[in-house]
């Protein structure tokens, strides 16, 4: 079975500051996607970046992009020039192509400090 | 266009009691997920629906949950009876397709608190 395991269950970053956040997971399937997604305080789950494991180049969206490291089973999230808006809960997940279920992390809390 | 609704957004139960929520996907979105969340945790997927089919339904507890998907379209998440440990969001999502990657958007959740 698939794991996905984030070990930083809060982290802290200045604004304008970069921060990075971790995952790893287990699995022993070669094709998969993962993926980052942003829970604010209101609740609502909402995509960050997703990376193909087939794909060797890590992807990036404007101040998000990832170390997506498949020998390693690691894949972080690095947030660059940090804004007060960039505050929520972080969670990392995979998503198997065989069973199309999503596996969630337990997250990590982001504080963007003024 | 429209997000995921879910509704109610907070409900108040009291052990043994029973209780449904209810989510309406996006439009055309074929997939449909259910996930639990606890305070503190990740959200765990609790059944996946293909259009009005399940898919994926492994970690639901079947002895007092049960979900149904009406002409594939909205669907329907019911506790019955309702225990201390069933106090979380309860989260629902859509996406267009299962089989292929779709993004999957997510409701704002309902919040349940068992007294």
């Amino acid at each position: 079975a698939q794991t996905v395991t984030q070990s930083q269950p809060e982290m802290s970053v200045q604004e304008a500051e970069t921060v990075t956040l971790s995952c790893t997971y287990d699995t022993s399937e070669s094709d998969y996607y993962l993926f980052w997604y942003k829970q604010p305080p209101s609740r609502q789950m909402i995509l960050v970046i997703r990376q193909e494991a087939y794909k060797q180049q890590n992807a990036t969206e404007n101040r998000f992009s990832v170390n997506f490291q498949k020998a390693a089973k690691s894949f972080s999230l690095k947030i660059s020039d940090s804004q007060l808006g960039d505050a929520a809960m972080y969670f990392c997940a995979y998503r198997s192509p065989r069973t199309y279920k999503y596996i969630f992390g337990t997250g990590t809390r982001l504080k963007v400090l003024a | 266009e429209a997000g995921v609704a879910q509704s109610p957004r907070y409900k108040i139960i009291e052990k043994r009691q029973s209780v449904a929520f209810w989510c309406n996907p996006i439009s055309g979105h074929a997939t449909l997920y259910w996930y639990q969340q606890i305070l503190g945790q990740g959200p765990k997927l609790l059944i996946q629906f293909q259009n009005n089919g399940v898919v994926d339904d492994s970690q639901l507890p079947k002895d007092r949950f049960s979900a149904e998907r009406l002409k594939g379209v909205d669907s329907t998440l019911k506790i019955q009876p309702a225990k201390l440990e069933d106090s979380a969001v309860y989260l629902c999502a859509s996406s267009f397709t299962g089989t292929t990657y779709n993004e999957q958007f997510f409701g704002p959740g309902t919040r349940l608190t068992v007294l």
